[in-house]
């Protein structure tokens, strides 16, 4: 059973560019949680979807930042217009639909903005 | 409001030492779980241990131990005999059971370090 799975796994970007980064979810887990982790910081909480669901955005910038999780295919996570403060690692993980306790984690990705 | 607090910002000491990093927590809520993971240089998040509420025992898995004391709202985590591998961003986590949604609250992690 393959883990949750990241890509890319570091990605560059120049000022003003759009950074679309992506996770699949464990096979049979229809949650997702996405975290940013700041440098020198600790992860933060961004949105938690279901599939073709938002459920909690309460952590996500309020302009520029989106997140979409379709009926088929992984979830995205997408910075439009992206500012070097945006350079982050960005965390996914999943979990299965009786337990959203149990959240299993991707390798991140690593965006830089030049 | 819901936070985690890992006071020891960084910790060095030298291989064989035992050593002890704290996690104290602040919830309404009754039910709740929490965590820590492990972050090596390489980046990727490490699942250590899940804790609930209800379940106040003490546990051990090789040379970690969990101290999880609901009376002061910690959950301690201490290596025994520490080596040169566990030098890593330690995270302790609480899950957030208010939202309804699990979402995980972190605290600002300790850095490890392990000297030969």
């Amino acid at each position: 059973n393959a883990g949750v799975m990241q890509n890319p796994r570091h990605l560059v970007r120049r000022r003003g560019q759009e950074a679309r980064l992506r996770c699949s979810p464990m096979k049979g887990h229809s949650h997702v949680y996405w975290y940013r982790q700041l440098p020198e910081e600790g992860l933060k909480f961004m949105v938690y979807l279901q599939k073709e669901n938002i459920i909690d955005e309460s952590g996500m910038p309020k302009e520029r930042f989106s997140a979409e999780f379709p009926k088929e295919g992984p979830s995205i996570l997408r910075i439009q217009q992206v500012v070097r403060g945006d350079s982050a690692a960005y965390f996914c993980a999943s979990s299965p639909p009786t337990g959203v306790n149990e959240q299993f984690f991707g390798p991140g990705t690593r965006l830089t903005v030049l | 409001a819901q936070k985690v607090t890992q006071a020891q910002t960084e910790i060095s000491v030298v291989e064989k030492e035992d050593v002890t990093l704290d996690c104290v927590y602040e919830t309404r809520d009754t039910t709740y779980y929490l965590f820590w993971y492990k972050q090596p240089p390489s980046g990727e998040l490490v699942f250590l241990i899940r804790r609930n509420s209800f379940d106040e025992q003490n546990e051990i898995s090789g040379r970690y131990s969990w101290n999880f004391q609901k009376s002061t709202s910690s959950f301690n985590f201490t290596i025994t005999a520490s080596q040169v591998v566990d030098s890593a961003v330690y995270f302790c986590a609480l899950s957030d059971f208010s939202s309804n949604t699990g979402k995980l609250i972190f605290g600002q992690g300790t850095t490890l370090q392990v000297k030969p």
